[in-house]
């Protein structure tokens, strides 16, 4: 079965660049979409296809996805922005999930 | 504005049943594919299942394949999994999700049913 790996936890101080990657055999031939969950919430959408901000989300949230790796880059990094975050994308009709990268802002 | 709102879960033994539904609102709700992913306490997002907006394709996990079925009454607004032969690696937060539109995001959540399977 497919599977999308991501690193456990990312830290970045506030007003830095945080990058989240997620991993998966020739994952740019796919679209990835990235979740942010922040404690008892339920997930909201940040990018899909790849690049694209749902309306709402802010600027400071991109996306790009090439080869095997599909990256995720919150410029400029708030407080609020800690939460885990996840990667998705679809092989064979099934949704993958990658394993969630917990983002720290300290 | 679009809900999703989830009930159904509860405690149920090992072996046992529950339905699970999603009462959709807010938008044209035959016109969108809907899913069903699922959170174990502490753990990362698992897929569950989909289906399409009549209701004539579904999809489903490995891990729920002939165990679960997913479901839709687009005159109700609701979707349905129906979950059999439980066991404790299905204890979870059970969430409907919407589809944006291209089949694969979810851009609506609900917020969730906790389904608990224990002795």
């Amino acid at each position: 079965s497919y599977e999308l790996t991501q690193p456990p936890s990312v830290s970045v101080s506030p007003g830095q660049t945080a990058t989240i990657t997620c991993s998966g055999d020739k994952l740019g031939d796919k679209y990835v979409c990235w979740y942010q969950q922040k404690p008892g919430q339920s997930p909201v959408l940040v990018i899909y296809q790849d690049n694209k901000r749902p309306s709402g989300i802010p600027e400071r949230f991109s996306g790009s996805n090439s080869g095997n790796t599909a990256t995720l880059t919150i410029s400029g990094t708030q407080a609020m922005d800690e939460a885990d975050y996840y990667c998705q994308a679809w092989d064979s009709s099934t949704g993958v999930f990658g394993g969630g990268t917990n983002l720290i802002v300290l | 504005e679009v809900q999703l709102l989830e009930s159904g879960g509860g405690l149920v033994q090992p072996g046992g049943s529950l339905r699970l539904s999603c009462a959709a609102s807010g938008f044209n709700f035959s016109s969108y594919v809907m899913n069903w992913v699922r959170q174990a306490p502490g753990k990362g997002l698992e897929w569950v299942s989909a289906i399409s907006g009549r209701g004539g394709n579904t999809y489903y996990a490995d891990s729920v394949k002939g165990r679960f079925t997913i479901s839709r009454e687009n005159s109700k607004n609701t979707l349905y999994l129906q979950i059999n032969s439980l066991t404790a690696e299905d204890t979870a937060v059970y969430y409907c999700a919407k589809d944006l539109g291209s089949g694969r995001e979810f851009d609506r959540w609900g917020q969730g049913t906790l389904v608990t399977v224990s002795s």
